[in-house]
């Protein structure tokens, strides 16, 4: 059973550049989250997918940012005209359908993010 | 609003020494609490979760977890410090019964000394 994989790892782009993460979550994990995290703090909630729909949104999101998960596996996170307060760690985890592990939440190693 | 609160933005103990991390926690309904443990330039892993079955909750590499209602409290033990515990450690709070997100604290980074 392979872990929460994200690609790519680490990601320098120039301010007004766009940018997509990719997150595959573990396999059968029908529930998929992005959070972001900045230096010094505790991730903080973007979006959740259950199995292709997205459920929940947070306001962080902004109209710049956009998430998808066609099939129901894999995600993307895409950011569009990248600004400096972008740059982060952008986490994904993935939850299982078992009732008794619904909270539980499985994280990816995380991309991070530099806008210069 | 869920919401959780570290107090303690580090903490440093001896090897050998009791390791306490310190989580308030405010939810309007019966909560669900997590310990997750970041190393450097990793994701997240998961050390132990309360869902009400247990209100002492043991969880991985030694560390364990008490709820207490009264205090809304969920702080994290280990009665030994190893070298391998140092890293950030982070509670995390979400609603029963329905997959829902997880609200984290700000972290508590952990040192052990020899």
């Amino acid at each position: 059973d392979t872990g929460v994989s994200q690609d790519p790892r680490h990601k320098i782009t120039k301010r007004g550049q766009n940018v997509t993460f990719r997150c595959d979550p573990i396999s059968e994990h029908n529930r998929l989250y992005w959070y972001r995290q900045t230096l010094g703090q505790g991730p903080e909630f973007l979006t959740y997918f259950q199995n292709e729909a997205q459920l929940e949104k947070s306001r962080l999101l902004s109209d710049r940012f956009s998430a998808e998960r066609p099939k129901g596996s894999f995600s993307t996170l895409e950011i569009q005209r990248t600004e400096q307060g972008d740059s982060a760690m952008y986490l994904c985890a993935s939850s299982p359908r078992r009732p008794d592990q619904l909270n539980e939440q499985y994280f990816g190693p995380g991309t991070r993010l530099t806008v210069t | 609003a869920q919401s959780v609160t570290q107090l303690g933005s580090h903490v440093s103990v001896s090897e050998g020494a009791l390791v306490l991390l310190r989580c308030n926690y405010s939810s309007s309904v019966p909560p669900y609490l997590f310990w997750y443990v970041q190393y450097p330039n990793q994701g997240l892993q998961l050390l132990l979760k309360y869902t009400s079955a247990a209100t002492l909750v043991k969880g991985i590499n030694g560390f364990e977890a008490e709820f207490k209602k009264s205090e809304t409290s969920f702080h994290l033990t280990k009665p030994s410090a190893h070298m391998r515990d140092a890293a950030e450690y982070f509670c995390a709070v979400s609603e029963t019964g329905t997959a829902s997100k997880l609200t984290f604290g700000t972290g508590t980074r952990l040192q052990v000394t020899l």
